[in-house]
Formats: structure tokens, C-alpha cells, sequence
């Protein structure tokens, strides 16, 4: 089982959707979690982090902690193309060290 | 942005020749790492640093040496470049290790092939 799992897609969805990433992850010490957006070709860029279970809001993303059920997820509302690009969701097991998922492929279809 | 810089950006090499990417960065932070990208296997920890001279081993640092004399520098060396090696490399800092400070920022990444 890897640390942290992702369905790599593509997730396609039409512009004006909400597109909804998930995340799995396994070490329950696990204590901050981030999502990132790497367009091809280009670096991972933070979109957010979390460290509570509950929501977390930024404009139009919204990320969501359950450490019960060891998930993280990020909702996109009105996806645009613009936000075609792959998700990566990290976790840190409070040593500095992030853990990656493979990354999520998202497609905003206009 | 963060002020993080890679060089080169893109090098071309031959199997068993030493190769030294550079990471520079320009907000005094602590902690630095380079991570290797490959399809199928996402982002990977090679080697880190926690300060001048102190580093250590991820999970894939066979085949890999880092040096940090300076802050602002981190190094990483392929000793002898293998073909598995090729691959894009990016170097990523953090303020801190715990949680509140762990935020990592990545640098523009170098593509690195190796024939």
C-alpha cells in the first residue's frame, strides 16, 4: 500500500463544474496536509494546506480533512480550463519530510 | 515567488560521467531538498538538508551525493550518471521542519537526460 494513494485520472469535467480530487493516505501520525498544482512542463505551486479536520476555503478551492477516514480531498468550483493541470496531494508526518500521491490529472473542458 | 534558481535547467550526458545540478535560493531558509519527478512515480525524495552541512538520505539516494556549504546552496551530485537516472530534478526549501513552517516551494526544475 503506498503512503499516500490518488487515482490518477484524467478526471474530466466541464467548465463551470466542481471538480472534486481525492486523496488517501496511511500513517495516521500524519499531521498537515497539502494540495499542489503542477501545470506540464512547470513546478509544483501550493495551492493550499490543511491541518484540522473540517473545511478550508480559499476562493474558489476548498479542501477537506477527514483524519478518521485518513482522506483529504479539494473541491474546485467553477472549474475553468485554465485549472487543467495535475493535483498533487502531500502529506507531512510532522518531519519535514512531504510524502506525495502520484497526482491527480484534471481536465476542464470548455 | 520564491527566490529559488536550478542550473542548469537542461543538460544532456553520457553514462558514467559525474553530474552536479545546482539549487540556489535567496530566503534564508533552513531546509532544502532535491526531488526527483518520473511518470508513474511521482515526486521523490532524494537527499535534504537541515542546515549548513547537515544532510540527509530519502527514499532514492542511491547513486546520489548532496553538499550544503553555504545557506543560500544546495548541490546534488550523480557520482557516475546512469541512464535510469534521467529524469526532471527539482530542489524545494521550507522555513521549518514542524507543522506551521513546513510549506515547501519548488524551484523551476532541471531536466536531466542521461545516454
Amino acid at each position: 500500500q503506498k503512503e499516500v494513494e490518488q487515482n490518477s485520472g484524467p478526471l474530466s469535467v466541464p467548465e463551470g463544474a466542481i471538480a472534486s480530487l481525492n486523496c488517501t493516505y496511511s500513517d495516521r501520525g500524519s499531521q498537515s496536509f497539502f494540495w499542489y498544482r503542477q501545470y506540464s512542463g512547470k513546478s509544483p505551486e501550493l495551492i493550499m494546506f490543511i491541518y484540522s479536520n473540517g473545511d478550508k476555503e480559499d476562493g474558489r478551492f476548498t479542501a477537506q480533512l477527514n483524519k478518521a477516514s485518513q482522506y483529504v480531498s479539494l473541491l474546485i468550483r467553477d472549474s475553468q480550463p485554465s485549472d487543467s493541470a495535475t493535483y498533487l496531494c502531500a502529506v507531512n508526518r510532522n518531519t519535514g519530510k512531504l510524502i506525495f500521491g502520484q497526482g491527480t490529472t484534471l481536465q476542464v473542458k470548455p | 515567488d520564491a527566490g529559488i534558481t536550478q542550473s542548469p535547467r537542461h543538460k544532456v550526458t553520457e553514462t558514467g560521467t559525474p553530474v552536479t545540478l545546482r539549487c540556489h535560493q535567496t530566503e534564508n531558509h533552513r531546509y532544502m531538498y532535491w526531488y526527483r519527478q518520473d511518470p508513474g512515480h511521482g515526486l521523490r525524495l532524494i537527499h535534504y538538508s537541515y542546515g549548513v552541512k547537515d544532510t540527509d538520505k530519502g527514499e532514492v539516494s542511491d547513486g546520489y551525493s548532496v553538499s550544503r556549504s553555504k545557506t543560500e546552496d544546495f548541490l546534488l551530485t550523480l557520482e557516475s550518471a546512469t541512464s535510469s537516472q534521467t529524469s526532471v530534478y527539482f530542489c524545494a526549501i521550507s522555513e521549518k521542519a514542524g507543522t506551521g513552517g513546513e510549506t515547501q516551494y519548488f524551484g523551476p526544475g532541471t531536466r536531466l537526460l542521461v545516454l
